[in-house]
């Protein structure tokens, strides 16, 4: 059974850049089954897909942050981070990992608990 | 604003059969059979209730169903029980913007 759990500081001032990482555990981060999402909710709102990135390198990230959306992944870790800069106050939300265990991107049964990130000065 | 559209909320009595409506447009719902709904309780992850249109991951309950009808997907939940007081998720595929989701409905079961 595939678990995912995010880390990364819960404050960033505005400007700066967030960056989270999901540890994988129960399979590899580098299977090609897998594609490695990351997904957010501001507090007390729905949820906005950001993007994803499979092992090979292939990222697909959302047009209204791709601008400012760098995905990884780190096969010796077993993780798969994002990167979010030039953050706002807008940015403040519950981010999720996610995946599939059906081999798409487009649905997600496999979730991280979230992590709440706060921007503020 | 989100792409798509859903009621803020719904109720129904325990027992009592519900529907949520999810609509969009023929660049998203009404052009593809990828149409996603996830329930939500408070501080927890969403889980995946249905996928692609109509089909229910194993270990959900049968009482959970989807359906599309040009670009308006539904969630019908029959027989409410107590436990599926929650806010429920749309979501789909966009020609747009690769995956869109709706902004929420909270079910309340009176």
């Amino acid at each position: 059974q595939v678990q995912l759990q995010e880390s990364g500081p819960g404050l960033v001032k505005p400007s700066e850049t967030l960056a989270l990482t999901c540890t994988v555990s129960g399979d590899s981060v580098s299977s090609g089954s897998y594609y490695w999402s990351w997904i957010r909710q501001p507090p007390g709102k729905g949820l906005e897909w950001i993007g994803y990135i499979h092992y090979s390198g292939r990222t697909n990230y959302n047009p209204s942050l791709k601008s400012r959306v760098t995905m990884s992944v780190d096969t010796s870790k077993s993780q798969f981070s994002l990167k979010l800069s030039s953050v706002t106050v807008a940015d403040t939300a519950v981010y999720y990992c996610a995946s599939s265990s059906r081999g798409t991107w487009w649905y997600f049964d496999l979730w991280g608990r979230g992590t709440l990130v706060t921007v503020s000065s | 604003q989100s792409a798509l559209t859903q009621p803020a909320s719904v109720s129904g009595s325990p027992g009592q059969s519900i529907t949520i409506s999810c609509t969009g447009t023929s660049s998203d719902i009404g052009d593809y059979k990828y149409v996603t709904w996830y329930q939500q309780h408070p501080g927890k992850a969403p889980k995946l209730m249905i996928y692609d249109v109509s089909n229910r991951p194993s270990g959900v309950s049968d009482r959970f169903s989807g359906s599309k009808s040009g670009n308006t997907a539904s969630l019908t939940i029959s027989g409410l029980q107590a436990d599926d007081e929650a806010d429920y998720y749309c979501s789909s595929f966009t020609s747009a913007s690769p995956l869109v989701f709706g902004g929420g409905t909270k079910l309340t079961v009176l």
